[in-house]
């Protein structure tokens, strides 16, 4: 089945660790999404990156990092520079440039304690 | 500054009773706009876009949204809600090619 694969569902870190989220997808689309949902703010979009070796800042990407060195994976790390880490991350692909086709994955609920 | 606002952030209703979400978004130009469902567990997932064309769009599982356009509205509405409609719902907007997302509004129907 073609979609987008986020793993682990949950992980849980110590504080000051940084922590690699996974996104695989294996529907050929060219643009890739990170998000972060926190109760009652709706998602806000941390990177993208439409192309393979490029990327760019979301709206709140300080303390976080991506790579795309495939076009199937975009991982994302969370550093121990970002200050708020607990939350639930989103990764989505879209077929162009174009955020509003996305297709997102079922999310990794990330606990630093 | 571009902004989505989703009037309800919990709305708790019994099944078969009729469903209207609010959400007004603040641009003066052309948008593409969206609602997005997120059941429990599950992935976020389109429910219903407008483009352009009928502002009355309907989407998956009975849902429809109306865009008036005076009023920077795309209201979402169900006429009668079942159980399996708990979920968590989001508007968004897109002015550009760019998503800007309401807070989302989370609906818990009793059976």
């Amino acid at each position: 089945d073609g979609g987008i694969t986020q793993s682990p569902k949950y992980l849980f870190r110590k504080e000051g660790q940084n922590v690699t989220l996974s996104c695989e997808q294996n529907l050929n689309h060219d643009a890739m999404y990170w998000y972060r949902q926190d109760p009652g703010q709706g998602l806000r979009l941390i990177y993208y990156s439409q192309i393979v070796n490029d990327f760019q800042k979301g709206d709140i990407a300080e303390g976080y990092s991506v790579s795309r060195e495939k076009k199937e994976s975009f991982p994302l790390t969370v550093t121990s520079a970002q200050k708020n880490p607990t939350a639930f991350y989103l990764c989505a692909s879209s077929p162009g440039t174009s955020e509003t086709e996305a297709f997102f994955g079922q999310g990794t609920r990330l606990t630093v304690v | 500054a571009q902004s989505v606002s989703q009037h309800n952030h919990h709305v708790i209703l019994s099944e078969a009773a009729s469903l209207e979400l609010g959400c007004n978004y603040s641009y003066g130009g052309t948008v593409n706009l969206f609602w997005y469902v997120q059941y429990p567990g599950q992935h976020l997932q389109l429910l219903l876009k407008y483009f352009s064309g009928d502002p009355l769009v309907k989407g998956i599982k009975g849902f429809e949204a109306e865009f008036i356009k005076s009023k920077f509205s795309f209201n979402l509405r169900k006429p009668s809600v079942q159980w399996s409609d708990t979920a968590e719902y989001f508007c968004a907007v897109a002015p550009n090619r760019k998503l800007i997302w309401g807070l989302g509004t989370s609906l818990a129907v009793n059976p």
